[in-house]
């Protein structure tokens, strides 16, 4: 399965400031997804990176709020923008085949506070 | 609306076994998946079950029936480190993944 690094693993950031989380994939993949994990909570996607194209945003996620890159097959952006408290939270990226039963693997995770 | 329901917390004894619940109902099924979470880290897979019946990989296994929309993984011979929670996740029609609020599994000695 494929490795994936996300960085940053942790940051603390003040209200109204932007935080870009990167993930870098060790093989090519078609799928990669943006989720939120609130403590104790499971999870939430955000938004599928689409290389090539505009990511797709669940409801109650929006582009601006979230501004995805996805500039090849390998490789992914997540900005939280214009952060509120509300935004602490973990974020993770995952990858994986639509059709695949192999699972979908995960990014460490960044862990996200907001002061 | 689709819906993924596990319990919120379980106990068990180290050496027991425990049964894992997970009834769903969702927009068409690909596949169910089980994952592993220790707190502060990332979900790690354990296994998928796509047709009927009881798929076994070591201490774990993963039971699914499609007619009943429920899945049960049983984790034998427990250990101190199976302390985590267990995510129930369901694949839809659309191969959208729908995650369970996971099950918080305390271990006892």
């Amino acid at each position: 399965s494929a490795v994936i690094s996300q960085k940053p693993s942790r940051d603390i950031c003040q209200r109204g400031t932007s935080l870009t989380i990167q993930c870098q994939v060790d093989s090519q993949v078609t799928m990669m997804f943006w989720y939120r994990q609130q403590p104790g909570q499971s999870l939430t996607l955000i938004a599928t990176a689409n290389q090539g194209s505009e990511a797709t945003y669940e409801s109650g996620f929006v582009i601006d709020k979230f501004p995805i890159s996805r500039p090849n097959l390998t490789f992914s952006t997540l900005t939280v923008s214009n952060m509120s408290p509300e935004d602490s939270s973990i974020y993770l990226c995952s990858v994986g085949k639509s059709d695949s039963g192999h699972g979908y693997t995960f990014g460490s995770g960044t862990r996200l506070t907001v002061v | 609306g689709q819906n993924i329901d596990q319990p919120t917390e379980m106990t068990a004894t180290e050496g027991a076994i425990v049964q894992i619940n997970c009834t769903y109902q969702t927009s068409g099924f690909n596949g169910l998946f089980w994952y592993q979470q220790h707190a502060g880290e990332a979900p790690t897979f354990l296994s998928y079950n796509v047709l009927d019946g009881l798929e076994e990989k070591g201490r774990f296994s993963s039971f699914l029936s499609r007619s009943k929309g429920y899945s049960y993984l049983l984790l034998k011979e427990l250990q101190m480190k199976d302390s985590a929670s267990y995510l129930c996740a369901v694949k839809d029609s659309n191969y959208q993944l729908i995650w369970g609020a996971g099950t918080k599994l305390i271990i006892k000695p």
